[in-house]
């Protein structure tokens, strides 16, 4: 199906451990973006990426890796994931700059 | 770089009857785009309404219409004739135009305004 899809939807995982959070779109766009949500924070940006290898720190980048060798997809890792870094991430992408983004179905992540 | 404010946490209106829900934005940019962002319980990010800088006219999508004004960097979504299904979290986002690098160049959220409609 067309769109921007996120998997898994739902994953716990054990502190120290690595966790890498698939996301892929079917719309080639240049943009695609990793965003977490807490309660009391709304969404803020991880990394992005305006094209295929080439990569940017967003707002809270640390303990994070991505990677994009191809534009339609666009892999988020834990590299040894706390408990900090429960929360639920979306992925999104956009055609260009400055226009909307699109959302993936998000991933609710528990580190225990 | 730019910040969003939502300043009202929560908010409860009538079915059928009209709320305003306020956004105000800190930028030193003269052309980007503003958005409102609906999220249900369902989690999924759903595009309201969209609002070019460089346009004077007031965006409207159906029963959702916005206040912009540019000079007072205030960005508020009306909806009318709210409906139960309208009952959500509801984001302000902003976004410049163009790359500029330097992890300026995605959508800055708001913390959300969670708005409940009362039957």
């Amino acid at each position: 199906d067309a769109g921007i899809t996120q998997s898994p939807r739902y994953k716990i995982t054990e502190t120290g451990r690595q966790v890498t959070l698939m996301c892929h779109q079917t719309w080639s766009h240049s943009y695609m973006f990793w965003y977490r949500q807490d309660l009391g924070h709304g969404l803020r940006l991880i990394y992005y990426s305006a094209a295929a290898d080439i990569t940017d720190k967003g707002e809270v980048p640390d303990g994070y890796v991505v990677s994009r060798s191809k534009t339609e997809n666009f892999p988020l890792t834990l590299e040894s994931a706390t408990r900090s870094q429960t929360s639920v991430y979306f992925c999104a992408s956009s055609p260009v700059a400055g226009t909307e983004a699109f959302f993936g179905q998000g991933t609710r992540l528990t580190v225990v | 770089a730019q910040t969003v404010t939502q300043s009202q946490p929560e908010m409860s209106v009538q079915e059928a009857e009209t709320v305003t829900l306020s956004c105000t934005y800190d930028t030193s940019e003269s052309d980007y785009y503003l958005f409102w962002y609906k999220q249900p319980p369902s989690r999924q990010m759903i595009l309201v309404i969209r609002q070019e800088a460089y346009k004077q006219q007031n965006a409207t999508e159906n029963r959702f219409s916005v206040n912009f004004q540019k000079a007072a960097k205030s960005f508020s979504l009306k909806i009318s004739d709210s409906q139960l299904g309208d009952a959500a979290m509801y984001f302000c986002a902003y976004r410049s135009i163009g790359y500029s690098g330097g992890g300026a160049d995605g959508l800055t959220f708001g913390k959300g305004t969670h708005l409940i409609i009362q039957p």
